[in-house]
């Protein structure tokens, strides 16, 4: 157990719709990661959080957001639904801005 | 814009057949290569971190070498339980961890 949270684990939605994935970084750390891994591209990274405030943005698309809390859980925005969107959903955490991340176990967002 | 490539894309060895996978990097400013493990429907599971080349790291029957183009994850005598998806990550000075397609690696009794 990395002590990292998603919630929640499966999801099932609907083309068009938006849903809100959670995560709870481990104890302590500030850096929150989110990241998408779809079959035929491996883990692309989407967006940074340090302690509150957004630090780097990779290939996250202009329907996706996210926002971290004063008491560190993240939460990642999708709306606009499209097929392509059904992937696993990944957040890590780190102490600090760099060191070693931790992962969650993901949410399978599934879009019909 | 950083590169990571690894090598092979799918291994398989029978138990005790020890290999090595590779890990192929282009960064701007290295501010770490990170190794993870990853099962099926899983997150990534932290092994290593190197940071500078030379730098060596083991856990068990697995060591982690780095050089300033390139990885080595080296897998000595490995058992089933070493079955998964091995991946390879490096972080740039600004922030970015990104990471390889990796190896699935298959150690067959």
């Amino acid at each position: 157990d990395s002590g990292v949270t998603q919630t929640p684990k499966h999801l099932i939605t609907a083309t068009g719709q938006r849903v809100t994935l959670r995560c709870s970084p481990r104890s302590g750390d500030l850096s929150v990661y989110w990241y998408q891994q779809s079959l035929d591209q491996g883990l692309q990274f989407l967006i940074h959080y340090y302690n509150g405030e957004e630090r780097a943005k990779g290939n996250i698309l202009e329907r996706f957001s996210a926002q971290q809390f004063p008491d560190l859980h993240s939460e990642l925005n999708l709306s606009s639904l499209e097929l392509g969107d059904s992937a696993l959903y990944f957040c890590a955490s780190s102490r600090a801005v760099g060191g070693e991340a931790f992962f969650g176990q993901g949410t399978r967002l599934t879009v019909v | 814009e950083d590169q990571v490539t690894q090598s092979p894309e799918a291994l398989r060895l029978q138990e005790g057949e020890s290999s090595s996978l590779n890990c192929s990097y282009t960064v701007s400013g290295l501010r770490g290569l990170f190794w993870y493990r990853q099962d099926p429907g899983k997150g990534p599971e932290f092994l290593f971190t190197l940071y500078s080349a030379g730098e060596e790291k083991e856990k068990e029957r697995l060591k982690a070498t780095l050089t300033k183009k390139e990885s080595f994850l080296h897998i000595t005598a490995p058992k089933p339980e070493d079955s998964a998806t091995y991946l390879c990550a490096v972080r740039n000075a600004g922030n970015m961890l990104t990471f390889g397609g990796g190896t699935r690696l298959m150690v067959k009794p």
